[in-house]
């Protein structure tokens, strides 16, 4: 069956270090994989998305994310983190045969100290 | 554009009380999906709807009817609410089946069933 792993539950950090979220999926073949952020009393965001082509993308707030297909991985990184980012990150893939409705993984939260 | 709206934002409802989440959507998008979000769970797909008058079960659909008679509303009928579905409830919306949609999620409906 199809899964997505999200290696941390909650992550605290203080502003200006960096942060690396980890992000697992179990799926073979076309892979498209998304990150949104959630921030406290919002809706989901869309942060960034890769579908094709280089395997850095970058997102909005200086997020970025690398996928290694060897591993299976979709990491988000960004380098300095602020008090506003200051969130629940939550890393999908679309699941097969359901017309591009998302699988989520259990979600990261993200606590920075100012 | 108001996106995805979402009424109410709060509910308390006692076990076998029913009710109906609404959902619509200004941006003439074919695609609407009703996710429940809970601790530690990540978002899990109820149901979803793929145009006016075609709907289909996600991952958790038991206790929970839709419909879609129009391309902008898609609501979600809990017809015997149970504490389980206590939950945060989000409904989306893409433009089409394309896997590297975007979805666009509304503000959530926070139901409390005691």
């Amino acid at each position: 069956a199809q899964s997505v792993s999200q290696h941390n539950h909650h992550v605290i950090l203080s502003e200006a270090a960096s942060l690396e979220l980890g992000c697992n999926y179990s799926y073979g073949g076309t892979v498209n994989l998304f990150w949104y952020v959630q921030y406290p009393g919002q809706h989901l965001q869309l942060l960034l998305k890769y579908f094709s082509g280089d395997p850095l993308v970058k997102g909005i707030k200086g997020f970025e994310a690398e996928f290694i297909k060897s591993k299976f991985s979709f990491n988000l990184r960004k380098p300095s983190v602020q008090w506003s980012d200051t969130a629940e990150y939550f890393c999908a893939v679309p699941r097969r045969g359901s017309q591009g409705n998302l699988i989520f993984g259990k979600g990261t939260k993200l606590s920075v100290k100012p | 554009n108001a996106g995805v709206t979402q009424t109410p934002k709060f509910q308390v409802l006692k076990t076998g009380q029913s009710m109906t989440l609404q959902c619509a959507q200004d941006m003439n998008h074919e695609y609407m999906s009703w996710y429940r979000q809970d601790p530690g769970m990540g978002l899990r797909l109820i149901h979803y709807s793929v145009g006016a008058g075609i709907t289909d079960q996600g991952e958790v659909p038991n206790g929970y009817n839709v419909s879609r008679s129009t391309t902008e509303d898609f609501p979600l009928r809990l017809l015997s609410a149970a504490p389980s579905q206590t939950s945060v409830y989000f409904c989306a919306s893409r433009a089409d089946r394309g896997a590297n949609n975007e979805q666009f999620f509304g503000p959530g409906t926070r139901l409390t069933v005691l």
